[in-house]
């Protein structure tokens, strides 16, 4: 199976919040990361959680990890047009850079007016 | 700085063909990979590389070949191009230090069709 799981889509209203999930199986990752990818765009780091942290809030962001269920979710708060993407948990087992990131599927976030 | 550059943005190939995808950093990392992302997918390494003259596999080299004689150039080299190979093709590089967050930067990617 995969190693990280993602839902495929997740449908918000304008000026809600989006909570999209994520959960991985390798309990020695070190770093979770979330990127979004605009159409046609390469991946743009978002924010990132260290594995000996549980949240962390950076403006409308805020990941949470729960790292005894192996869960990592990113809220957006006040949604807007503009977080139109597809959003990808990745995460890096290793402690060095040399290994790259396991990605999930990732996760449409589409926006109702 | 220009970050991440790939050329071509898109490429149409025959099967058998052969075409190599560019891609340059102008960061000074030491490490550069190569990511396949398949539709409804996400993305699988290929290839990584630590520094000049240093290369090696991801999880699906197969069908790929990658060089790295220069810190800022990275690459990737189809030879014999097989419908499977129809993807979208992402460089990225990263400083390489190991216990800082090492955030990955990617290129804007290549869109291969091998038909």
């Amino acid at each position: 199976g995969e190693d990280v799981e993602q839902s495929l889509f997740l449908s918000v209203r304008e000026g809600d919040s989006s909570v999209i999930n994520c959960t991985y199986t390798d309990s020695s990752s070190t770093y979770l990361y979330w990127y979004k990818q605009e159409p046609g765009a390469g991946l743009q780091l978002l924010t990132y959680i260290f594995s000996n942290m549980d949240m962390k809030q950076d403006q409308r962001l805020t990941v949470l990890l729960n790292k005894k269920d192996k869960h990592l979710s990113l809220r957006i708060a006040d949604t807007q047009t503009g977080d139109s993407a597809i959003y990808f948990c990745a995460e890096r087992i290793s402690g060095g850079g040399a290994d790259g990131l396991t990605f999930g599927k990732g996760t449409h976030l589409i926006i109702q007016p | 700085n220009a970050g991440v550059t790939q050329t071509p943005k898109f490429r149409i190939l025959k099967i058998g063909q052969s075409m190599t995808l560019q891609c340059a950093q102008d960061m000074n990392h030491n490490y550069m990979y190569w990511y396949r992302q398949d539709p409804g997918m996400g993305l699988k390494l290929i290839y990584y590389s630590v520094g000049a003259g240093i290369t090696d596999k991801g999880e699906v080299p197969n069908g790929y070949n990658v060089s790295r004689s220069t810190t800022e150039d990275f690459p990737l080299r189809l030879e014999l191009a097989a419908p499977s190979q129809t993807s979208v093709y992402f460089c990225a590089s990263s400083s390489g230090q190991s216990y800082l967050m090492d955030e990955q930067y990617f290129g804007p990617g290549t869109r291969l069709t091998v038909t």
